[in-house]
């Protein structure tokens, strides 16, 4: 079973709305994080937002927010007011244990924000 | 700010040839992965330094992959003949320690021919 999964393989968005994109994962451990990156067209990967499993609160980074449903085992990227340099690829990954360990990546979102 | 370098960005090169990629995270991170990701798919992880040891390299095909961190910086990542199916972009990220996220270099894309 995939440990990270990501429904949507493409959107379109048009400028100026507010983005939702999906990420649900498979984890026994009770202490996990919960990391979404972006990568556009060059390569780079950008970090965006981290969730911890014990955090109760939804995690912010400036237009960036993080729909944290911890029964549903769901961690949705919301990105409100959607600019164009948006437009990139969007991985959701997943830490399992406390530790520095390895992420397991999903397959990825393409977004493409339309003026 | 500090950044995770890598070299070089890419490199073609022709089947049964060796290749080498380095890493220099950034200073002052214990931790060291190294990342494979083939076009339209996510990372996948092939190894995980811990200062100069590795932590987790069960997912690195050791007949052909060899990677090193022999001071517990810089990294070096080896593949040893190269194969067709090794065309990927190979990312090195690092991290200050647990329950931190990790930063990623710009990769280098390999293409084997």
């Amino acid at each position: 079973a995939q440990k990270i999964t990501q429904t949507q393989p493409g959107m379109f968005v048009q400028e100026k709305e507010a983005v939702t994109l999906d990420c649900t994962y498979d984890t026994s451990d009770q202490s996990y994080g919960l990391f979404w990156y972006k990568q556009p067209s060059s390569g780079e990967m950008i970090f965006l937002i981290y969730q911890g499993s014990y955090d109760e609160q939804n995690a912010t980074e400036g237009r960036y927010s993080l729909n944290f449903q911890k029964a549903r085992k769901s961690a949705n990227l919301v990105i409100s007011a959607s600019q164009l340099g948006d437009s990139a690829m969007y991985f959701c990954a997943m830490r399992e244990g406390g530790g520095a360990d390895g992420l397991t990546f999903g397959k990825g979102t393409h977004l493409i924000i339309q003026p | 700010e500090a950044e995770v370098a890598q070299s070089p960005r890419y490199k073609i090169t022709e089947k049964s040839q060796a290749v080498a990629f380095w890493c220099d995270p950034i200073s002052g991170h214990a931790t060291l992965y190294w990342y494979r990701q083939i076009l339209g798919q996510g990372p996948e992880l092939l190894v995980q330094f811990q200062d100069e040891s590795v932590v987790d390299d069960s997912q690195l095909p050791k007949d052909r992959f060899s990677a090193e961190r022999l001071k517990g910086v810089d990294s070096t990542l080896k593949i040893q003949p190269a194969e067709l199916g090794d065309s990927a972009m190979y990312l090195c990220a690092s991290s200050s320690g647990r329950l931190r996220e990790q930063y990623f270099g710009p990769g280098t894309r390999l293409t084997v021919t």
